[in-house]
């Protein structure tokens, strides 16, 4: 299966870590990125590779995977990191291209 | 700073058609290739379709395959998605995108795709 999942939610309080999972068959086996996308903005890459962090990406956000599961962490969560998230990879084939996971909005309480 | 626009969005009725420009500011488009990605109101990111930095290798998601065409100028930094036989949940934010690798680090702020009667 080419399908990303990640929960539709997650909170989590100003200072405090948020953990963002996307789970997915091809997760084991293909480099998975990170986007964060404000309302009404383009999506802006967080993480590639798995754990690769763009020029200028904070090293509150890192990533990690385990077997299928991809995850992303934000650490001493902030007002502004409040956003859409979402998981991405390349399947490797033709056919099927890229995928993105179903998205995570995180709201700072 | 590399820069991405899209231009040519708008309003279709069903089973018309829209041509959708990519062209760069900054940096030389014809070094990348170029992905298509889109998001209908409300929704999640979809990708659409990839073109090769030469254009000789072109892709599609399932749902606009035979619909669709992606073709590029290099001459002219210039890469464009043709929308045919348009249908309502074809209505989204279409962005072009580019990166090395499998990852998007460069994105367009986007243009607004409305099919509808």
């Amino acid at each position: 299966s080419n399908v990303l999942t990640q929960p539709p939610s997650v909170s989590v309080a100003p200072g405090q870590t948020a953990r963002i999972p996307c789970g997915g068959d091809l997760i084991s086996t293909r480099d998975v990125n990170w986007y964060q996308q404000r309302p009404g903005q383009a999506p802006i890459l967080v993480l590639y590779d798995d754990d690769d962090r763009p020029s200028g990406v904070p090293e509150r956000f890192s990533g990690s995977k385990s077997g299928n599961t991809a995850t992303l962490m934000i650490t001493r969560v902030e007002v502004g990191d409040e956003a859409d998230y979402y998981c991405q990879l390349w399947t490797g084939s033709s056919d099927y291209g890229h995928v993105f996971g179903t998205g995570t909005t995180v709201t700072v309480l | 700073e590399v820069q991405l626009l899209e231009s040519g969005g708008g309003l279709a009725k069903p089973g018309g058609s829209l041509r959708l420009s990519c062209r760069d500011s900054g940096f030389t488009l014809r070094n990348f290739a170029i992905t298509w990605v889109r998001q209908a109101p409300g929704k999640g990111l979809e990708w659409v379709s990839d073109i090769s930095d030469t254009g000789g290798n072109t892709f599609y998601a399932d749902s606009v395959q035979g619909r669709f065409i992606v073709s590029r100028d290099n001459s002219r930094n210039t890469v464009s998605l043709q929308l045919d036989s348009l249908r309502p949940d074809d209505t989204a934010v279409y962005y072009c995108a580019t990166g090395r690798g499998s990852h998007f680090d460069v994105w367009g702020p986007g243009t607004m795709v409305t099919v509808s009667s």
